[in-house]
């Protein structure tokens, strides 16, 4: 399977703990993003990399998140002291040259769950 | 004012039904648009394309109408297997951001 894969699947965690997800893109792509995905609510971008560089965060991106892209293949992204309100879909897709004509490829998301 | 807007449904429908979503979105230098499904507890996936001269993909017919800033599906026949959430997709020209809408969910009934 040559797709976007995201690991874990599921995490529950208590508040405050961090944690940190991982995402491998297709691998000629270099453009990778992070969506998160309340229920009821399309994807909200978080960031996006353009190879291993950082290019654009989100607002919605506090300063306990960080990502990462440090070769320009995987990425991970780290959440610290997480709050129930973190508790959502996290999804990584990538894409080959961004922008007209290049869609993005999904994975199949982390879903946390914060107690 | 959201980048991207879109009726959430619930949309129900007979198999074999007719269906249309309609979304709007806000910035006109918006420069690709794309609709993707989504299935419960599933990770978005690309559907079509929308193209400035509309597009066809077996029962589903996208267009796009720059002028009043909407973009439209159609889905001809339907299954039950398309019963989904259908996301809209908008990138702006910069090309670096893609804004989803909410989400319309249909649900198709025998």
């Amino acid at each position: 399977d040559t797709g976007v894969s995201q690991d874990p699947r599921h995490k529950i965690t208590k508040r405050g703990q961090n944690v940190t997800f991982r995402c491998d893109p297709i691998s000629e792509h270099n453009r990778l993003y992070w969506y998160r995905q309340t229920l009821g609510q399309g994807p909200e971008f978080l960031t996006y990399f353009q190879n291993e560089a950082q290019l654009e965060k989100s607002r919605l991106l506090s300063d306990r998140f960080s990502a990462e892209r440090p070769k320009g293949s995987f990425s991970t992204l780290e959440i610290q002291r997480t709050e129930q309100g973190d508790s959502a879909m996290y999804l990584c897709a990538s894409s080959s040259t961004g922008g007209a004509r290049s869609p993005l490829h999904f994975g199949n998301g982390t879903r946390l769950t914060v107690t | 004012r959201k980048e991207v807007e879109q009726d959430p449904g619930p949309f129900n429908v007979p198999e074999g039904a007719t269906v249309a979503f309609n979304c709007t979105y806000s910035n006109s230098a918006s420069q690709s648009f794309f609709w993707y499904r989504q299935d419960c507890r599933k990770e978005p996936k690309l559907l079509m394309s929308v193209y400035s001269s509309g597009n066809e993909d077996g029962r589903f017919t996208a267009q796009l109408n720059r002028a009043s800033q909407y973009i439209s599906l159609l889905i001809r026949d339907s299954k039950l297997s398309d019963s989904a959430t259908y996301l809209c997709v908008v990138i702006l020209n910069t090309g670096n951001q893609f804004y989803f809408g909410t989400g319309t969910s249909l649900t198709v009934i025998p």
